[in-house]
Parts: C-alpha cells; structure tokens; sequence
C-alpha cells in the first residue's frame, strides 16, 4: 500500500537555522513525490516537486529536497529559516503517470523562533 | 497566474442538513479532485473526476456524498445529510491532461457541523 511517513510532528527552529524536514514513501511504482506548504487558515502550496533526473531539486522560497530511492526518503531542507516560514509541511507522492490521488503524510508543523 | 478557487471559504450547517462546496479549476484542467482535511490530521483523498465521471474514489466517499461538473467551469461536491465527523477542510484540485501533471489545490472550505 502506498504511504507517507512524517517522523516529526512539529519541530522548532532558531531564524537563520537550517532545517530538514524528514519524508519516507513507499510506492510500489516510480513515485511522483511532492512538498506542499500550509500556512494557517490557508490552502496548499506546492513547494517542489520530484519525478526524474537530478535528485536534489529546487523549489520556491529558497527550499530544495533529496530524493534517495536507496532510502525511500524525500527530505527537505532549507539553509537559513525565516519567521514566515513557520507553517505546516507536507510530503505527498503520487503516480508518475499522473492523474492520480496524492497520498499524504500527516505534516510536520515548523515554528520558528527569534 | 491561475489558480483554483473555492467557495464559501467557511460554512457552518445544521447536522442532517445538506450542503454544497463550489470550486473551479483551473480552466484548461481535465482532471478535478476533492480531498478533506479533518482538523489536526492528514490530507485525505475523497474523489477524482474525469471527463464528466468518477475516476476514483475512497472508502470515505460513501452514497452521502456526490460530485457534479453542471457547467464548464464549476466542480461541486454534495453531501447530502451531513454529519457531525464531516466537519473538516475541503480541498479541490486539478491538474491537466498527461504525465507528471501537478494538482493546483484551491484554498479550501471549512465545514462546521453543528
């Protein structure tokens, strides 16, 4: 069955502090892995995305992620947090042909603090 | 940029009472999803709906609830009589047709039933 795992429910970080943030999938096919963003009260922001290629991809506000099919991991960082990121991270994977169900892990919520 | 709206962006109902969550997708989208999100947990996936049919759906879309294109733009999802456990964030999305396609999520409706 396909699952996503987030080990860390919430997590809180210093500004300027790196941070990763930890996602393992299992997928029985070639996954389509993806990172959204939930600030409070608001919708889904899709941060990045992973289907092929390089496996360190880069995405919006200064966030990239790993794939490492080895460890079914898709973790993600960020060198230097900034108070707006504080929001609640999820890891999704999906099919890589497409049109499918996203299948989500439970998030991780990031508070940042001065 | 284009992206997909919802609304009302909250609804409070009645338990037993039916309601109708409006969205609409980006507009040259073929592929249109409702997921919810019960308060403090993951992002469930309820239906997907394909040229004017479902395509998927869940264990917890059962015969309460019901989705319907009425028109070239709008996508809604029915629940019919409403339950206490349905109060959570209603997500749509839509991607468009071929592989590796992102799902663009709308803001989401919270739906409280009283």
């Amino acid at each position: 069955a396909q699952s996503v795992t987030q080990p860390d429910i919430h997590i809180t970080v210093s500004e300027g502090a790196s941070l990763e943030l930890r996602c393992n999938y299992s997928y029985g096919a070639t996954p389509y892995l993806f990172w959204y963003v939930q600030s409070p009260g608001q919708g889904l922001q899709l941060l990045l995305k992973y289907f092929s290629g390089d496996t360190l991809v880069q995405g919006i506000k200064g966030f990239e992620a790993e794939f490492k099919r080895s460890q079914s991991s898709f973790n993600l960082r960020k060198p230097s947090v900034h108070w707006s990121d504080a929001a609640e991270y999820f890891c999704a994977v999906g099919s890589y042909s497409g049109n499918t169900p996203l299948v989500f892990g439970k998030g991780t919520r990031l508070s940042v603090i001065a | 940029e284009p992206e997909v709206t919802q609304t009302p962006s909250h609804q409070v109902t009645q338990m037993g009472q039916e309601v109708i969550l409006r969205c609409v997708p980006i507009s040259n989208h073929l592929y249109f999803y409702w997921y919810r999100q019960i308060l403090g947990q993951k992002v469930e996936f309820l239906v997907s709906f394909y040229n004017n049919e479902i395509s998927e759906k869940s264990e917890i879309f059962d015969d309460q609830f019901s989705v319907e294109r009425p028109d070239g733009s709008n996508f809604t999802l029915k629940i019919r009589s409403t339950k206490l456990e349905d109060s959570a964030m209603y997500f749509c999305a839509s991607n468009g047709q071929g592989v590796r396609e992102t799902q663009y999520f709308g803001p989401g409706t919270r739906l409280l039933v009283l």
